[in-house]
Formats: structure tokens, C-alpha cells, sequence
């Protein structure tokens, strides 16, 4: 298995360029979530998914946008891109089920916008 | 919503010794307690979990404890080795069966093992 995989690893933005950060799990995962991580503030939930079709929003949804059409992909979109939003992006998949399960984290787009 | 602040910020210690990482939550209702390793250029990994019926969890060199009257909980590594440098991060959810509330994670530890 490969796990979570993001694309791209690195990308360099304009403020006002719209881009989609990809996210893929091939563990059958029903929960999915993006975070960013941002120096000193730890990780923070943007979007999460608790099954194809559902989607709802974290602690910073402003500014993304998600959409969860098969269990295995779990795209970020950014509307319109602004040096706030310069930041490291995690995707993370978990089996949902009757209790608390490990979270499995992707390795991360870094994301600079100028 | 939950708040959880963990210090310090930045620790080093010398190989072989120990290295404690404290986490405070709000929240009354959470009742599970991940921490999980970043090294450097990868994503975050559970390196060991804790619930609230729980006081104690061991596994090998480290170990997590949890004060649920305190509202606060900690990671102990002991007989530290280089590759333990990472920075650590400590989160907090409450969950009860067939949902789960989300995770909120603490600002992280970066912990550097001086050989």
C-alpha cells in the first residue's frame, strides 16, 4: 500500500491564482481531513470527510474549498490564493468505526504564496 | 472548543537522558489523548496513544501519563537517542461510539538529542 499520497510536494502561488491540492489513501479510509501547519500553532483541521459525498468544515475553512466524490481522493481547492494561506498542507485518512483510530498522515505540500 | 497548549516549546537533552513534554486541555469532555512524531519533511506519526480510563500507557522507551482532575497529560521518552529528534506533538478529541468529535493538536515540542 502506499498509503496517503499528496501532490504536488512544493508549489509557488501568485496571490489571486486558484490551484487544487491532491490528496489519495488506498486504504479503503472512510475519514479524511486536511490540516495546515503553521510554525508555533501546531496542526489545524480545515476540512474533513466522514464518507463519499459528506464533507464539513474544520477550525480554518475560509479561503477552501473541499469535495469528497470517491472514498479514495480528497482534493483542496484554493478559490483565490493570498500570502495568508502560505503554509504546509496536510492530508490524513483514518478507518471510522466505534472508537478513536490512528490518524495516517500524508508528507505534506509546501505551499508559498507571494 | 477545546484549547490545547503544550510546553516547551524547544528541548534538548543529552543522549541517555530523559525527556518530558507536557500538555494541558480544556475541554472536560475529551477523553482521548494521541501523540504524534514529525521528523523533518514527512507528515506526523501516532507514537502512542492514551484514553481517559486510562492513568498510564508504556511502550518501550516511552510512555504517556494523564491527570483527567489536572486536565493534563504528558509524554516521557527515556534513554534518549539521536533518532528520537523530531518535534512532537500532543491532541485531544472526545469520541463516544459510532462518532467521533475531531482532533485538536497542541503547537509541538522540537526535540533535539545531543550525541
Amino acid at each position: 500500500n502506499a498509503g496517503v499520497t499528496q501532490t504536488p510536494k512544493f508549489q509557488v502561488l501568485k496571490t489571486g491564482q486558484s490551484m487544487t491540492l491532491q490528496c489519495a489513501q488506498d486504504m479503503n479510509h472512510e475519514y479524511m481531513s486536511w490540516y495546515r501547519q503553521d510554525p508555533g500553532m501546531g496542526l489545524r483541521l480545515i476540512h474533513y470527510s466522514v464518507g463519499a459525498g459528506i464533507t464539513d468544515q474544520g477550525e480554518v475553512p475560509n479561503g477552501y474549498n473541499v469535495s469528497r466524490s470517491t472514498t479514495e481522493d480528497f482534493p483542496l481547492r484554493l478559490l483565490s490564493a493570498a500570502p495568508s494561506q502560505t503554509s504546509v498542507y496536510f492530508c490524513a485518512s483514518s478507518v471510522r468505526g466505534q472508537g478513536p483510530y490512528e490518524q495516517y498522515f500524508g508528507p505534506g505540500t509546501r505551499l508559498t504564496v507571494t | 472548543g477545546e484549547n490545547v497548549e503544550q510546553h516547551p516549546s524547544t528541548l534538548s537533552v543529552q543522549e541517555g537522558d530523559s525527556a518530558v513534554i507536557k500538555c494541558t486541555y480544556s475541554d472536560s469532555a475529551s477523553n482521548y489523548f494521541p501523540w504524534y512524531k514529525q521528523e523533518l519533511g514527512k507528515g506526523p506519526q501516532l507514537i502512542i496513544d492514551i484514553r481517559s480510563n486510562v492513568g498510564e500507557k508504556k511502550d518501550q522507551r516511552i510512555a504517556v501519563t494523564l491527570n483527567k482532575t489536572a486536565k493534563h497529560f504528558s509524554l516521557h521518552i527515556t534513554e534518549t537517542q539521536p533518532e528520537d529528534s523530531a518535534v512532537y506533538f500532543c491532541a485531544a478529541s472526545s469520541w463516544s461510539s459510532g462518532s467521533a468529535r475531531q482532533l485538536t493538536f497542541g503547537s509541538g515540542t522540537q526535540l533535539t538529542v545531543l550525541p
